[in-house]
C-alpha cells in the first residue's frame, strides 16, 4: 500500500537550473496538492488540482508550473531555480467530497545553491 | 475565518493519555474542526475530525464544547512513537475549485518514557 509517493526525496540544484517533482498516488484520488514547509512556518498551498488536465493556483505559486496529464501524478516543475525555493515540498491527494481528509508523501527535501 | 490556538508544546509520559487542547472562538457553525500530525521529517498525517459531536477512531479521540469554542484531542495510550506536531485545523479557505488546509505553528508533543 504505496499511498502517496514523491520522488526524489532528495536534491541539490544551482541557482537557475531546472527540474521536475514527481507525485504518484494509487488511491484513485480526484484532488492532488503541492506544499512547501520552511522552518518556522506552516505549509504552503503552492498549486493544486481537482482532476486529470487541470490545475489550480494556490497561495504562492510564482515560480512553479505544475501539469496532471494522468489522474495519479502531480508534477511540479521548476524552470529557474532560485535560493528562495530551497524548502521542503510536500504533496497530498484527497477523495473528492472530503477534500480536507488529505494523504501526505513523504517530502522531498530541495536545497538551492 | 476562524483561527487556533494551541500551547507551544506539551510533555506525556509513555503509556499515559495525552490532552492536547485547542480553542476556536471565532469557528462557525458548519466549520469542522481537524487534525493532523507531523512526526519529525515526515509528511503531515490526518488523524480526525469532528463538527459538534465527539469523535472516536482508532488513533483518538475528539472532544469538542458544546458552544464548540474548543476541542480536545485525546491519545489515550501515549507511545514515544506519538512524539510529532500536532495541528488543530478549523480555518479551511475555499480556492477557486477546492479547499485548502491552514497550518498553524501546532503542539510539539514530546512523549517520555
Amino acid at each position: 500500500n504505496a499511498g502517496v509517493t514523491q520522488t526524489p526525496k532528495f536534491r541539490v540544484l544551482k541557482t537557475g537550473q531546472s527540474m521536475t517533482l514527481l507525485c504518484a498516488q494509487d488511491m484513485n484520488h480526484e484532488y492532488m496538492y503541492w506544499y512547501r514547509q520552511d522552518p518556522g512556518m506552516g505549509l504552503r498551498l503552492i498549486h493544486y488540482s481537482v482532476g486529470e488536465g487541470t490545475t489550480a493556483k494556490g497561495e504562492v505559486p510564482d515560480g512553479y508550473n505544475v501539469s496532471r496529464l494522468k489522474k495519479q501524478n502531480f508534477l511540479l516543475g521548476l524552470e529557474s531555480a532560485a535560493p528562495s525555493q530551497t524548502s521542503v515540498y510536500f504533496c497530498a491527494s484527497s477523495y473528492e467530497g472530503a477534500e480536507n481528509i488529505q494523504y501526505f508523501g513523504a517530502g522531498t527535501r530541495l536545497s538551492v545553491l | 475565518d476562524a483561527k487556533t490556538t494551541q500551547p507551544t508544546s506539551m510533555d506525556c509520559a509513555e503509556g499515559r493519555a495525552a490532552n492536547l487542547p485547542c480553542n476556536h472562538s471565532t469557528i462557525s457553525g458548519n466549520e469542522y474542526v481537524y487534525w493532523y500530525r507531523q512526526i519529525h521529517s515526515q509528511g503531515p498525517q490526518y488523524i480526525i475530525h469532528g463538527l459538534k459531536n465527539n469523535e472516536t477512531n482508532e488513533m483518538a479521540s475528539l472532544i469538542i464544547t458544546e458552544d464548540r469554542k474548543s476541542s480536545t484531542l485525546i491519545l489515550p495510550h501515549a507511545t514515544l512513537r506519538d512524539t510529532a506536531v500536532y495541528y488543530c485545523i478549523v480555518r479551511v479557505a475555499v480556492g477557486e475549485y477546492g479547499n485548502k488546509l491552514v497550518f498553524g505553528a501546532g503542539t510539539i508533543l514530546r512523549v517520555k518514557s
